[in-house]
């Protein structure tokens, strides 16, 4: 059974960094094929794409926030960490880490989410 | 910034039956890549509906069914009933990246 939950802060200022982190069970990201993406969602808005690691390290970034992401896996803790800088108020949003499944390597979708952590950046 | 462009909403009556489209392009869903459905109920986490254009996880019903052709994808739900209102999205691959739809509310009048 596969789990995946975020943790972090609830409130950040602008211009702080953020840091969130994925705990998660029931996989190994050391697994050929798997990874662990974050995608976020601002009040009443449409889902986003951020960032996600894959098993063999690769990292892929959301062109728009580049600069900004950082995204890193501790295999032997089951955790991926995902820190965003200089936060400003339209950073506000519900954010979730997802699996993404050992698949055949033209699939490129998320099977499990966790419950998702709502950030708030504001003074 | 979604690559992916769904109607802002949908809705229909108790079993009616409702189409959701998914408009991309040449370098995403027309680029041959899957595309992927998610159904978002209101206050929870995105829930897998559809991957790979039209296969269903297990325990979804077979009310819902994706199809995809040339650049745009379609989601459909036969026999709308009132729990399927909730929000849909496509997602795709575009570039090496991922890629996520504007979203469709579906409403059960």
């Amino acid at each position: 059974q596969i789990t995946l939950k975020e943790s972090g802060p609830t409130l950040v200022k602008p211009t702080q960094t953020l840091t969130l982190t994925c705990t998660f069970s029931g996989f190994s990201l050391s697994t050929s094929g798997v990874g662990v993406g974050w995608i976020r969602q601002p009040p009443r808005k449409a889902l986003e794409w951020l960032a996600l690691i894959y098993w063999n390290d690769d990292k892929r970034y959301s062109p728009s926030l580049k600069s900004r992401l950082t995204i890193t896996k501790d295999t032997s803790k089951n955790q991926v960490v995902l820190t965003m800088t200089n936060m400003d108020p339209v950073d506000t949003a519900t954010y979730y880490c997802a699996h993404r499944p050992a698949t055949v390597t033209t699939l490129y979708y998320f099977d499990y989410w966790g419950q998702g952590t709502l950030v708030t950046v504001s003074s | 910034q979604s690559v992916l462009t769904q109607p802002p909403s949908v809705s229909g009556a108790p079993g009616q039956r409702v189409t959701i489209s998914c408009t991309g392009s040449s370098s995403n869903i027309g680029a041959g890549y899957d595309v992927h459905w998610y159904q978002q109920l209101p206050g929870t986490a995105p829930k897998l509906l559809i991957y790979g254009n039209s296969n269903r996880p297990s325990g979804v019903p077979d009310r819902f069914s994706g199809s995809k052709s040339g650049t745009s994808a379609s989601l459909a739900i036969t026999g709308l009933q009132a729990e399927d209102e909730a929000d849909y999205y496509c997602q795709s691959y575009d570039s090496s990246l991922y890629v996520f739809g504007t979203g469709t509310k579906v409403t059960v009048l």
